[in-house]
């Protein structure tokens, strides 16, 4: 089946400018996940989604980022104002929550984001 | 909150030799300890993962163990295959925050023919 999709798959953006990004789960899946790797780096958690609503936002790194999640569905991480500090590779994640595979997490191949 | 530290940073093996990563966490609730391969310009893939109550997992060459006492976890590659060059991600989640994961720093992993 479909895997994770996100788009775009780059996007360069001049400093102070906005940017949405796009995150299709799988089907089915309820849980969903924001992270950011930075060139080299691990991955830093953002925030999740149950369903719809948000439990924990505590990754966001400042009031700039936002994410939503509607219908159960996509998702969108806004960032205003963007920093040169925010290039980073944007990663979603999905898994099922309930059942034997619960929490296997499922990424998409990122948004690359540079901010000029 | 979770902390979860991985070793080495780098590894070179030559082709046909064995691989060995390790995680520590810091977290006794941890209870999900996945495993993923990460190649250029993609997103990290699950390969391996291993639940609380179960010690060690084999898929192939591949293998997990887990010793929940010491709060580390290793994966395990047989046989390596250049194929196998990759960046490794450990993480580590709980059933109370709905499998968010604590992710290590990866181990950039060279198999050299």
């Amino acid at each position: 089946g479909a895997g994770v999709s996100q788009s775009p798959s780059n996007k360069v953006t001049e400093k102070g400018k906005d940017v949405e990004l796009r995150c299709d789960p799988i089907s089915g899946h309820t849980a969903l996940y924001w992270y950011r790797q930075s060139l080299g780096q691990g991955l830093e958690f953002l925030i999740y989604f149950q369903g719809n609503s948000a439990p924990d936002k505590s990754g966001l790194p400042s009031d700039r980022f936002s994410a939503e999640r509607t219908g159960g569905s996509v998702s969108t991480l806004t960032i205003q104002r963007t920093q040169q500090e925010d290039s980073a590779v944007y990663l979603c994640a999905s898994s099922l929550v309930g059942g034997r595979r619960t929490y296997e997490q499922y990424f998409g191949p990122g948004t690359r984001l540079t901010v000029t | 909150g979770e902390n979860v530290e991985q070793h080495p940073s780098t590894l070179s093996v030559q082709e046909g030799d064995s691989a060995v990563i390790k995680c520590t966490y810091s977290d006794s609730a941890s209870n999900y300890f996945p495993w993923y391969k990460q190649e250029l310009g993609k997103g990290p893939q699950l390969i391996i993962d291993i639940r609380s109550n179960v010690g060690e997992k084999k898929d192939q060459r591949i293998a997990v163990t887990l010793n929940k006492t010491a709060k580390h976890f290793s994966l395990h590659i047989t046989e390596t295959q250049p194929e196998d060059s990759a960046v490794y991600f450990c993480a580590a989640s709980d059933n109370t925050n709905a499998g968010k994961s604590t992710f290590g720093d990866g181990t950039t992993l060279t198999v050299k023919p």
